[in-house]
Formats: structure tokens, sequence, C-alpha cells
């Protein structure tokens, strides 16, 4: 167990439905990442949230958004959902600015878009 | 744009067998290397290795970057059924604020142990 926690584990929905993915660093831990993991991509990195702040951004659709709250939890808005964003999502978080620190994932969220 | 390949794409032992796993990168300012173990979720962190610190051992695994290639090899010897995964490598690269950032993951070796 990581410490990083995501909810819901599955999300079923149809095209064109808008939902939200939750994660919950670890305790201490002020940077947030989202990825995105399909068979055919791999692990691609998507958005990176410090301490509040948007800090990087990676492959993410303008349809896809994200944004860190005061408690430094994180939440990930798919919005106009399509069949090919069926995929596993995967937070992560890591601690301080450093060499030597690493991400640690949550269990992800699996998202079926039918 | 930040690269890593990975190879063997898959490979298939017999337990007790020792495998080492490739992975070769580009990147600009090279920060460090990650090593993850995907078994049915979530990426688990094993190592990771920077200029300070190009070897790390932890029982069986042992990973080795050499910076002058632009590589790492992730060895697993006396394998074991519950080392079947897929194992990813990422590398990080400085970002201009120097704090963490985001990590490039190639596509990941699938290695199967059978009994």
């Amino acid at each position: 167990d990581s410490g990083v926690t995501q909810t819901p584990k599955h999300l079923i929905t149809a095209t064109g439905q808008r939902v939200t993915l939750r994660c919950s660093p670890r305790s201490g831990d002020l940077s947030v990442y989202w990825y995105q993991q399909s068979l055919d991509q791999g692990l691609q990195f998507l958005i990176q949230y410090y301490n509040g702040e948007e800090r990087a951004k990676g492959n993410i659709l303008e349809r896809f958004s994200a944004q860190q709250f005061p408690d430094l939890h994180s939440e990930l808005n798919l919005s106009s959902l399509e069949l090919g964003d069926s995929a596993l999502y995967f937070c992560a978080s890591s601690g301080l600015a450093g060499v030597g620190v690493a991400q640690y994932f949550g269990p992800g969220t699996r998202l079926l878009v039918l | 744009e930040d690269k890593v390949v990975q190879s063997p794409l898959s490979l298939v032992v017999h337990e007790g067998d020792t495998v080492t796993l490739n992975c070769s990168y580009e990147v600009t300012n090279f920060r460090s290397l990650l090593w993850y173990k995907q078994e049915k979720k979530a990426p688990t962190f094993l190592f990771m290795l920077t200029s300070s610190g190009i070897e790390k051992k932890s029982g069986r695994l042992s990973s080795i970057l050499d910076k002058k290639e632009l590589s790492s090899i992730l060895n697993i010897t006396a394998t074991q059924t519950g080392d079947s995964a897929i194992y990813l490598c990422a590398v990080e690269p400085i970002n201009s604020g120097g704090s963490n950032y985001k990590l490039t993951f190639g596509k990941g070796t699938l290695l199967t142990v059978n009994p």
C-alpha cells in the first residue's frame, strides 16, 4: 500500500458524459501527478500540481482538467467522454523537491466509456 | 521530447533463472531513472538511480545506471513466480524550477516466471 488513495476504483459511463476522479496523496506529499495508462500508449503523464498550483502539463486533452485543493487532494475532471478515453487513470504523489524523491502511485481508477 | 525504450517487450523464464531487463533513454537534463513493478494494478516503486547513486540492490533485485551509454539494467536473480509482472522504466528530467517533475515511461517488459 503506497499511501495514495483513489476513488472510485471502477467507473462505467457513456460517451458525452463527464466524470470526476479523486486522489488523496500520501501524508505530507505536496506534489500530485495524474497519469493515463492504455494498452497502446502505455503510461502517459497528464498533469502535475504542487501545493495547489499547476506545475507541469503533459499529454492532457483540453476536455480534461484537474485541480489540487488546500487539503492537497486532487481531482481530475474528464468531460465529453469518448470511447478512446477508456483507460486506467493513476494518481501519484511525491514529497518535497530534491534528488532521491520517488513518485508513489495510487491503485488507479479504471474508466470504461460505452 | 524525452524517450524511454525497454527491451525485451516480453520474457518467459523458469523459476530459478536470472533475468536482465534493459532500459535506454533520451532525456534533456537527466535527473533520475526509476524502476517500477506493475502487477495487477498500480506501479510499485523499486529503485531510483541518479548521478550520485548509480547502483542499487534490494534482495534478489539490483539495478545499474550507465550514464555514458544512457541506459540501465534491472537484474533479478533466482526468479520466483511472484516476480511475474510488468517492469517499467521511467526517466525524470530536471525542470527549471528544480522540483519533482513528470516521468516519461517506457512501454515495459512483461516478465513471466513459470514454475
